[in-house]
């Protein structure tokens, strides 16, 4: 199956700066890589997504990036601010295939 | 609000007994998603369901089973609880049965076992 790695597992940074989460994908065949949002005790919130036959998508300050060929994917958030801060979980999944596999998160603290 | 919701918000039991956790899905999605996450752990997959037939497994305990119903929601059932199945139980549901599918969580529902 699938295995997803996600680093760091905890990311600090100054409101203004950039955070950059990478994730890790072992199967060749996955072709749909989420992010989501999870703040305290709420759901994950889907919030910026790319398929396989793209390379980058922005969203405002949000940007995925994904390299095929050495199978990872990075979140950027540029100009960060403190409703920045949540966890951060990347996921994996094949059209194929039924199952998300999930990173096990990163935790962003921006500071004020 | 992301249209998927559960029953109940919170649940506080006992170990041993036999709990039910309700999930609908979005309007016109045919797929359900369980998760399991435990305090600082990530998405733990548990099943899959498909207009009303399981498609996928993951981690599920013998303990726990799952299934949908005709108007697609779904109830999780967890049985002879124990401490370590205190957590937070989402579920998901996309429109199709394709990993390639967005999911859509609810709300989660807060389970603890004492």
């Amino acid at each position: 199956g699938e295995n997803v790695e996600q680093h760091p597992s905890t990311l600090s940074v100054q409101e203004g700066d950039s955070a950059v989460i990478k994730c890790t994908y072992s199967d060749s065949a996955s072709n749909y890589f989420p992010w989501y949002k999870q703040e305290l005790g709420k759901r994950p919130q889907l919030i910026i997504d790319i398929r396989s036959n793209v390379g980058e998508k922005k969203d405002q300050r949000i940007a995925v990036t994904l390299n095929k060929t050495a199978k990872h994917f990075s979140l950027h958030i540029t100009e960060t601010q403190p409703e920045d801060s949540a966890v951060y979980f990347c996921a994996a999944t094949a059209n194929t295939g039924n199952q998300f596999y999930f990173g096990t998160g990163t935790s962003l603290t921006v500071i004020p | 609000d992301s249209g998927v919701t559960q029953t109940p918000k919170h649940l506080i039991t006992a170990t041993g007994q036999r709990v039910t956790l309700r999930c609908s899905p979005r309007s016109g999605d045919l797929s359900v998603y369980w998760y399991q996450q435990s305090l600082d752990q990530g998405l733990q997959f548990l099943i899959q369901y498909y207009n009303g037939e399981e498609r996928a497994k993951g981690n599920i305990l013998e303990r726990f089973s799952a299934q949908q119903f005709p108007d697609l929601h779904s109830e999780l059932n967890l049985s002879s609880l124990e401490l370590g199945d205190s957590a937070l139980y989402f579920c998901a549901s996309s429109v199709a049965s394709g990993g390639g599918e967005t999911q859509y969580f609810g709300p989660g529902t807060r389970l603890l076992v004492l």
